[in-house]
């Protein structure tokens, strides 16, 4: 089944402590990305990738690293994680970067 | 003016009613127009993709793109219970280089038995 998989689903944790999400796809996407989803301002790019290798910057990209070492992977790293980054987090992949995204099914990070 | 509006709702229709949805937008380079179909604690999944004006069908869907007016619309025929979610429209840039979609808001559909 073509998905795109994202872990942990739920994460509860202190500010300050490094934590990666990851993402996982089975399509062989060259495009994957990250996007935050926050009431009342929707779903906003955090970071982009165009291949293995290539990645950069979205419209949020404060406070996030990303790496692309493999085609089908693309975590999201958050060093030193603050309040403001509590959200629910998708991951999406496309075929090129003008083709529809497939999300995650979300990972929704609490910051205490 | 916001790039992308999007009423939110909450829309409730009775089942078997014709749902319309709707989204206006103000970027002329957006070339790239779709419909996604997000469930509670689901990820956005794709219904309708398309780059050119004029109707796009897919089984009780239709999608709708307006150039000229900046206005796209979803409908949605004989609508079931299990419709019920949030539709996001969602753009491109042409090119679109960064591949970074810029989504509306949401609106919420509830469909009642």
């Amino acid at each position: 089944e073509a998905q795109v998989t994202q872990n942990p689903r739920y994460l509860i944790t202190v500010t300050g402590k490094k934590l990666t999400v990851t993402c996982s796809q089975n399509m062989n996407h060259e495009y994957m990305s990250w996007y935050r989803q926050d009431p009342g301002l929707g779903l906003r790019q955090i970071y982009y990738s165009m291949n293995v290798e290539v990645t950069d910057k979205g419209d949020v990209p404060e406070g996030y690293k990303v790496s692309r070492k493999e085609k089908r992977n693309f975590p999201l790293i958050l060093e030193s994680p603050s309040p403001n980054q509590t959200s629910l987090y998708f991951c999406a992949s496309g075929r090129k970067s003008n083709q529809p995204q497939h999300f995650g099914d979300g990972t929704r990070l609490s910051i205490l | 003016q916001k790039e992308v509006e999007q009423d939110p709702g909450p829309l409730s229709v009775p089942e078997g009613a014709i749902v319309s949805l709707n989204c206006t937008y103000s970027n002329s380079a957006f070339q790239y127009f779709m419909w996604y179909r997000q469930y509670s604690r689901k990820g956005p999944e794709l219904l309708m993709y398309t780059y050119s004006s004029g109707n796009k069908e897919d089984g009780r869907f239709t999608a709708q793109v307006d150039k000229s007016s900046k206005y796209i619309s979803l409908f949605i025929r004989d609508s079931q219970p299990s419709d019920s979610a949030t539709y996001l429209c969602a753009f491109l840039n042409y090119g679109g280089s960064q591949g970074n979609l810029i989504f509306g808001k949401g609106t919420k559909l509830s469909v009642k038995p």
